[in-house]
This record gives C-alpha cells, sequence and structure tokens, in this order.
C-alpha cells in the first residue's frame, strides 16, 4: 500500500498561503488522498479528500498532478487559528484495510503573527 | 448529534492495573476505530471494527490490549496489565458508510492515559 512522506514541521505568517505536500511515489489506481487536522488536545478532523486534479472546499484547496505520485494541501490566507497538525493519508475505497490508515506522525504548521 | 463520547477523559494509574477505555460511536455508524497517538510514533491505528466485528487487530501491540464491541454503540479498549510505556492518547472515531478506509472518520475528544 502506498507509503506517505510528507515535512515534519512547516512555519509561516499569518495572512500568507501556505501550501504542504505530500509525497505517495507508489499510489495504486484506486487509491484516494485524504487529509485531516489535528489541533492540540482533539482529535483529528477530516478537511478534504481528492482523486485527481484539484478539488475545493471552504477551508483548503488540493492539488493532485497527472501522476498523482504527490499532492498538495493549499491554506488560502492563514490565520494563528490554522496553527495545528496535518495529515496525509492514501488508500483505496474500499477493503484497503489497516495500512490505508496509518495517520503518522503529521505536518507541525506553525503560523506566527 | 453528541459526537464520538469517550470516556474517561484522563487517566492516572499505576503499573500493572487495568486500564477499560470506553468510547460511544456516533449513532449510525457502521465502522469503529481504536488508535493511539504519542510523540515518538505518532498516531497509530491499534483495530478496527464493521458493524460490531474486528476486522483487523494487527495494530494491537501485544496481548496486554484486548478490544470488544458488544453493541452498536459501544467499545472498549482493555489494557491488562498496564505498563509505563503505554502511557498515550487514545482515540476513539467512527465512520458512516460502509465503503472503506476513504470514509471520514469521526474522532472523539480522546482519553490521555497516564501509567506510574
Amino acid at each position: 500500500l502506498a507509503k506517505t512522506t510528507q515535512p515534519i514541521s512547516m512555519d509561516s505568517y499569518e495572512g500568507q498561503e501556505v501550501n504542504i505536500t505530500c509525497s505517495h511515489n507508489n499510489i495504486a489506481t484506486n487509491d484516494y488522498i485524504t487529509w485531516y487536522q489535528q489541533f492540540p488536545s482533539q482529535g483529528p478532523r477530516f478537511i478534504i479528500q481528492g482523486y485527481k486534479t484539484k478539488v475545493t472546499n471552504e477551508v483548503a484547496s488540493l492539488f493532485i498532478p497527472a501522476d498523482r505520485k504527490s499532492s498538495t494541501l493549499s491554506l488560502p490566507r492563514v490565520s494563528l487559528s490554522d496553527t495545528a497538525v496535518y495529515y496525509c493519508l492514501v488508500a483505496p475505497a474500499s477493503g484497503g484495510g489497516a495500512d490505508g490508515l496509518t495517520f503518522g506522525k503529521g505536518t507541525h504548521l506553525i503560523i506566527q503573527p | 448529534d453528541a459526537g464520538v463520547i469517550q470516556s474517561p477523559r484522563h487517566e492516572v494509574t499505576e503499573m500493572g492495573q487495568e486500564v477499560t477505555l470506553r468510547c460511544k460511536p456516533i449513532s449510525g455508524h457502521d465502522y469503529l476505530f481504536w488508535y493511539r497517538q504519542t510523540m515518538m510514533r505518532g498516531l497509530e491505528l491499534l483495530i478496527y471494527f464493521n458493524n460490531n466485528v474486528p476486522i483487523d487487530d494487527s495494530g494491537m501491540p501485544e496481548d496486554r490490549f484486548s478490544a470488544k464491541m458488544p453493541n452498536a454503540s459501544f467499545s472498549t479498549l482493555k489494557i491488562q496489565p498496564s505498563e509505563p510505556r503505554d502511557s498515550a492518547v487514545y482515540f476513539c472515531a467512527s465512520s458512516p458508510l460502509a465503503g472503506g478506509s476513504t470514509d471520514t472518520q469521526y474522532f472523539g475528544p480522546g482519553t490521555r492515559l497516564t501509567v506510574l
């Protein structure tokens, strides 16, 4: 099953756009890409999911190139409240088993004033 | 909807004691997951259930850990005997559809376990 690699930490400033990239070189044809966000002392919460090209919702955008070997979570005009850990998951739509649910350590995003 | 409910929120116990963590999933959700989070290893899946049946427990670290789901609205994760290295935050999550791992998971607030 596809393994993901993402930066351990990133920092930025309020009002900036932040892009977090996740590498998944071994992504399979039926794999989807899902991003979760976790605030301190809380459980992770779903942000966005995609299969290819671009997906946008009220929180973020997800860019997936044609080869799908990486994906980029884009947070527009971040604020201090966007400081959190962001996880990238790659898993099939069904039958993925436990391997597809590996959250790992995620990317610690710190937003400064 | 109250969301996923976990109890207790904090647990402090001594090495060798039995610990039971509890979870009430969101009503109507078919999947229930137990995770453990530590600084060293991040967020790890321990076990998950589908319609109350354990599907994959390969993440359970050893025989000291056991999980049950006697009905659709309740699950327990038990550690017996507990050890200091079990200290972590344990999360329960549930998922609404039988579509597999890409379905959105809804996490509870977690139980912070400290084993002295």
